[in-house]
């Protein structure tokens, strides 16, 4: 068990919709990063949070967005769905003092259709 | 720009055999590398990490990695596999010095482990 934890585990919704992904990383933990998997690629990078400031951002669509919260939990907002963006979502982890070194702690991941 | 690679989609192995995942990266600067494995619908695990000046690195359930700064290389390797093994693995690359840095993974490798 890594200490990140992930909800919902699935997710089901129609196009044009939006949803919520729940986050919250391991105690102590300050840095949270999302990351997307889909079936043909591999791990995509979204968008990191340091102690509830955005720290890096990659190839995230405008229909998405996130936050990093006081209590240092952190959600994924994704709207205006589309069937594309079907994927496993990933939230991870990382102490952040500790140096470049420092691995991330994954959770077991948000699988999201979109029908 | 920091990036990694994964030249091999797919490796299989007997079990017993020694068995090799290959990672390539590109970076300016000192190298921050990771391992991480993946099983079915589960999150990413870390395995190991590379600590500047060694050049071989112990990680979990008995996987090393060797790195090669002349061949820019950071190579998965066992001396005896096991059907467990089987599984997604990942190389990764800290995108810069700091810890707030994002993580640049690789394509991943499919490992598979015949008896």
């Amino acid at each position: 068990d890594s200490g990140v934890t992930q909800t919902p585990k699935h997710l089901i919704t129609a196009t044009g919709q939006r949803v919520t992904l729940r986050c919250s990383p391991r105690s102590g933990d300050l840095s949270v990063y999302w990351y997307q998997q889909s079936l043909d690629q591999g791990l995509q990078f979204l968008i990191q949070y340091y102690n509830g400031e955005e720290r890096a951002k990659g190839n995230i669509l405008e229909r998405f967005s996130a936050q990093q919260f006081p209590d240092l939990h952190s959600e994924l907002n994704l709207s205006s769905l589309e069937l594309g963006d079907s994927a496993l979502y990933f939230c991870a982890s990382s102490v952040g003092r500790q140096g470049p070194n420092s691995p991330l702690h994954f959770g077991n991941g948000t699988r999201l259709t979109v029908t | 720009a920091q990036s990694v690679a994964q030249p091999e989609d797919q490796v299989n192995v007997a079990e017993g055999n020694p068995l090799t995942v290959k990672c390539t990266y590109s970076v300016s600067g000192n190298p921050y590398l990771f391992w991480y494995v993946q099983y079915p619908n589960r999150g990413l695990q870390f395995l190991l990490k590379y600590i500047t000046g060694d050049n071989l690195v112990k990680g979990s359930y008995g996987f090393e990695a060797e790195f090669n700064k002349s061949q820019t290389s950071f190579h998965l390797k066992k001396p005896s596999a096991l059907v467990s093994d089987s599984a997604l693995y990942f190389c990764a690359v800290r995108a810069g010095y700091s810890s707030a840095s994002k993580i640049i993974f690789g394509s991943g490798t499919r490992l598979s482990i015949r008896p």
